[in-house]
């Protein structure tokens, strides 16, 4: 077990650049959590995805953002044409069976400028 | 929808105890869980309940009423490094699988 691993740490990105993240989660995890974090709050909830099926969307998320995990293994989270407001922590996070204990990746820290 | 409300700050002195609240508001509830963040590090799981009492693992212990829609995290025996931002998190049935995190206590142990 090396825990959830996401990569990059630090992304600096231009406005309107598309940016792309990646999360491996805990191997025997079939639960996977997209949350998003700006300083001084809680995570807030993006998506889920259940092996490679995404089961639930916040309503946060705009059409720009899209997750994958298309083995059921890996995810990735895209952002489109990013914009200044989507500069924060995206934080990934994997459990085993139902979601009540998650364990959290090192997150990646986006700074769009 | 839900919602989540917990102090901000905390100061506390070393070798003290600290208790954290939380407060909730869920149409379906299913459990109250807790989690520690360094500055600049991953949310850490510590506890979680979902039935009513007191839940202790070690130094930590999680406190939860249902029908008052109230939890609390008590730490006994501060040190330093419980100086973290510690989040309350709810999942409930509306919600699916997601946890609705509150806005953290920034907890200060102070020598």
């Amino acid at each position: 077990d090396t825990g959830v691993s996401q990569d990059p740490r630090h992304k600096i990105t231009k406005r309107g650049q598309n940016v792309t993240f990646r999360c491996d989660p805990i191997s025997e995890h079939n639960r996977l959590y997209w949350y998003r974090q700006t300083l001084g709050q809680g995570p807030e909830f993006l998506t889920y995805f259940q092996n490679e099926a995404q089961l639930e969307k916040s309503r946060l998320l705009s059409d720009r953002f899209s997750a994958e995990r298309p083995k059921g293994s890996f995810s990735t989270l895209e952002i489109q044409r990013t914009e200044q407001g989507d500069s924060a922590m995206y934080l990934c996070a994997s459990s085993k069976g139902q979601g009540d204990t998650q364990y959290f990746g090192p997150g990646t820290r986006l700074t769009v400028l | 929808g839900q919602s989540l409300e917990q102090p901000s700050e905390v100061t506390a002195v070393e070798g003290a105890i600290v208790q954290i609240n939380c407060t909730y508001q869920t149409s379906g509830f299913y459990g109250l869980s807790w989690y520690q963040q360094h500055d600049g590090g991953a949310p850490t799981f510590l506890s979680y309940n979902a039935l009513d009492g007191l839940e202790e693992t070690g130094r930590f212990s999680s406190f939860l009423s249902r029908s008052d829609s109230y939890g609390y995290l008590l730490l006994q025996e501060l040190q330093m490094k419980d100086s973290a931002s510690y989040f309350c998190a709810v999942r409930d049935e509306d919600a699916g699988n997601m946890l609705t995190f509150g806005g953290g206590t920034r907890l200060m142990v102070k020598p």
